[in-house]
């Protein structure tokens, strides 16, 4: 699985967008972009994933650079309860691919 | 409600002693697995197992053994605990990660081993 870089920190006002980048540089053709969020020390929480469209659910949207070379999680009106460790993941499909491989994610804080 | 529920939710135990983290999930799931998180090194999969008889290794599975008799259930096994094995667990399960859908997590098991 292709590696990932995320800033460790990053701050959010409530209420405002959360902008929470990361590098992927060496994915390939066939891997998905996953991004889930660990709220203290509960269990990991699947945010939203995609190949290489832009993606938007009930929680979030998510940017996939051209290239796929990075991408951009979007919060796009962030709350207290939103502060967590969000974990950005590229993985393969097949084999034991199907394995998750966390980084050390990025930890948002939000603020009033 | 769908879910992944661990039990139990928190033990202490003694070195050399067997226990059962116990997994159950109500999905229907094919995919489960089981991560343990420590400070510093994030979470790390222990085993994972595909569908039912059918399981494998992951990147920690030394002190750890699991069974996968039912769908429904995984439990992760210490047949002698040693205090390295202490650590925060988690349970994991998907309908089909070689689709792309995503994993649903339990709360976790807070292990002690003294």
């Amino acid at each position: 699985d292709a590696k990932t870089t995320q800033p460790p920190s990053m701050d959010c006002a409530e209420g405002r967008a959360a902008n929470l980048p990361c590098n992927h540089s060496t994915i390939s053709g066939n891997e998905y972009v996953y991004w889930y969020r660990q709220i203290h020390s509960q269990g990991p929480q699947y945010i939203i994933h995609g190949l290489k469209n832009n993606e938007t659910n009930e929680m979030a949207s998510l940017i996939i650079t051209e290239d796929r070379k990075s991408s951009t999680l979007i919060l796009p009106h962030a709350t207290l309860r939103d502060t967590a460790v969000y974990y950005c993941i590229v993985r393969g499909l097949t084999g034991t691919a199907s394995k998750l491989t966390f980084g050390t994610g990025t930890r948002l804080q939000v603020t009033l | 409600e769908a879910q992944v529920t661990q039990n139990p939710r928190y033990l202490i135990t003694v070195t050399g002693k067997k226990l059962t983290v116990t997994c159950s999930q109500n999905m229907n799931h094919e995919y489960m697995s089981w991560y343990r998180q420590d400070p510093g090194l994030g979470l790390r999969q222990i085993y994972y197992s595909m569908n039912v008889e059918v399981t494998d290794k992951g990147d920690v599975p030394e002190g750890y053994k699991v069974s996968r008799k039912e769908k429904r259930n995984f439990p992760l096994i210490l047949e002698s605990p040693s205090p390295n094995q202490t650590s925060l667990y988690f349970c994991a399960s998907s309908l089909s990660p070689d689709r792309g859908r995503g994993y649903t997590f339990g709360s976790g098991t807070r292990l002690t081993v003294v």
